[in-house]
């Protein structure tokens, strides 16, 4: 079936370090490819996205990369920040239904160590 | 700014009992979803609908139905309660496909324990 493999599920890196999660999926009719982040008790909160005719996407400190051949997505944080600590998501979601079906990873707990 | 209300944040059942978990959305959008989001295995899908009075079965629809009476509404059921049910539960909604942005919008979630 449809599926996201996300890795690694907990990651710590110090204060200004770079920070790489990376997810794979399965369905190739998958063409669109968002990241959330979820602080403690709160909501997921989308923080970039990627559609599948570009192949990154850089917002200040967040990039995303896309590879449509091998079906990989990475999130890449640099300059990390106390407050980039985190549990993120990654989804890969296609058209299904009148609507969008997303499918998520199982997250990364990232720390970021001061 | 979208918002998406949930109705309790915090529930304790009995096994057994008869659950709902309300979420409205203030945005007019036409797609809402109903996610169970556990330890490891991220954000799981039970149920979504497209429309008023339309649902479809999500990856883990067992033990849940849905209702859908009013666009800005979305409640999950659960029809007799179990502990493996136990659980944080997330609703959200999107614009329709075609409509340009496919952001999923999160409500703060409802932390459901099953005793």
């Amino acid at each position: 079936g449809e599926n996201v493999e996300q890795h690694p599920s907990t990651l710590s890196v110090q204060e200004g370090d770079s920070a790489v999660i990376k997810c794979t999926y399965s369905d190739s009719a998958s063409n669109y490819f968002p990241w959330y982040k979820q602080e403690l008790g709160k909501r997921p909160q989308l923080i970039i996205d990627i559609r599948s005719n570009v192949g990154e996407k850089k917002d200040q400190r967040i990039a995303v990369t896309l590879n449509k051949t091998a079906k990989h997505f990475s999130l890449h944080i640099t300059e990390t920040q106390p407050e980039d600590s985190a549990v993120y998501f990654c989804a890969a979601s296609k058209r299904a239904s009148g609507t969008y079906k997303y499918i998520f990873g199982t997250g990364t707990r990232l720390k970021v160590l001061a | 700014d979208v918002k998406v209300t949930q109705s309790s944040r915090y529930l304790v059942k009995r096994t057994g009992e008869k659950v709902f978990l309300e979420c409205v959305q203030d945005m007019d959008h036409e797609n809402m979803f109903w996610y169970r989001q556990d330890p490891g295995l991220g954000l799981r899908l039970i149920y979504f609908s497209y429309d008023v009075k339309m649902k479809e079965k999500g990856d883990i629809p067992e033990g849940y139905s849905v209702s859908r009476e009013k666009k800005e509404r979305f409640s999950l059921i659960l029809e007799s309660a179990s502990t493996n049910q136990t659980s944080m539960y997330l609703c959200a909604s999107i614009l329709p496909a075609g409509q340009g942005n496919t952001e999923a919008f999160f409500g703060q979630g409802t932390r459901l324990t099953v005793v």
